[in-house]
């Protein structure tokens, strides 16, 4: 299974609800992704974990935040987003270990739109 | 830090003619370069990647690259373009782990 999964595909909330966004695979990666991509620009890093601990954030707002229950699973928490918020949300995942020349595995995304 | 620029932000071509798409990297260490290509509303595949060792890289879909340290570019190229090609392409560049960093994007429009 060389697959990164992400649910749901499309997502519109309101400024004051909660969503999560889910990201799962099974390739043994300990090390997982979110990124957030804009339309016409490249994806933009935002939270990295590897080995199911928080080691890289991008200095996102607080309104995102992010969850790793196990190796498999990621999951990003949504609260109080503004329509600014709205974008395409990718998750990735790799090999932490073995130098930086990992390759990131995709998932499809989730297009966001908050109104 | 390491970063990468992509020289052109679109590419048009016709079918079956080759096609170059450009990216120039900056680091101040070793690098570890990619490019991605991503189709409308999907995530990013990996078309190819230079750790090290011979400095051209075949990757799929029939797309090379080669690894020029001087010019300190990572060029793509296709000799022969389809339809199907057209997509965003995006170069990027890693220098410690789980640190990727992409570049704008190449939309790249192939005509029939």
């Amino acid at each position: 299974d060389t697959e990164v999964t992400q649910t749901p595909k499309h997502l519109v909330m309101g400024m004051t609800n909660k969503k999560s966004l889910k990201c799962e695979q099974h390739m043994g990666h300990r090390a997982m992704y979110w990124y957030k991509q804009k339309a016409k620009k490249p994806p933009e890093l935002m939270f990295v974990y590897s080995y199911e601990k928080l080691s890289i954030n991008e200095s996102v707002p607080s309104r995102f935040s992010p969850e790793c229950p196990n190796s498999s699973l990621l999951n990003l928490h949504l609260h109080a987003l503004q329509p600014e918020d709205s974008a395409l949300y990718l998750c990735a995942s790799s090999r932490p270990r073995g130098g930086p020349g990992n390759e990131q595995f995709f998932g499809p995304g989730t297009r966001l739109t908050v109104l | 830090a390491q970063s990468v620029t992509q020289l052109d932000s679109q590419v048009p071509v016709f079918e079956e003619a080759p096609v170059e798409l450009r990216c120039n990297y900056s680091s101040s260490v070793s690098v570890y370069l990619f490019w991605y290509v991503q189709y409308p509303n999907q995530g990013l595949q990996l078309l190819l990647k230079y750790l090290s060792g011979s400095t051209l890289v075949k990757g799929i879909n029939g797309f090379e690259a080669e690894f020029n340290k001087s010019q300190t570019s990572f060029h793509l190229r296709k000799p022969s373009v389809h339809i199907s090609d057209t997509a965003e392409y995006f170069c990027a560049v890693s220098e410690t782990a789980n640190d990727m960093r992409f570049g704008a994007g190449t939309r790249l429009t192939v005509k029939p």
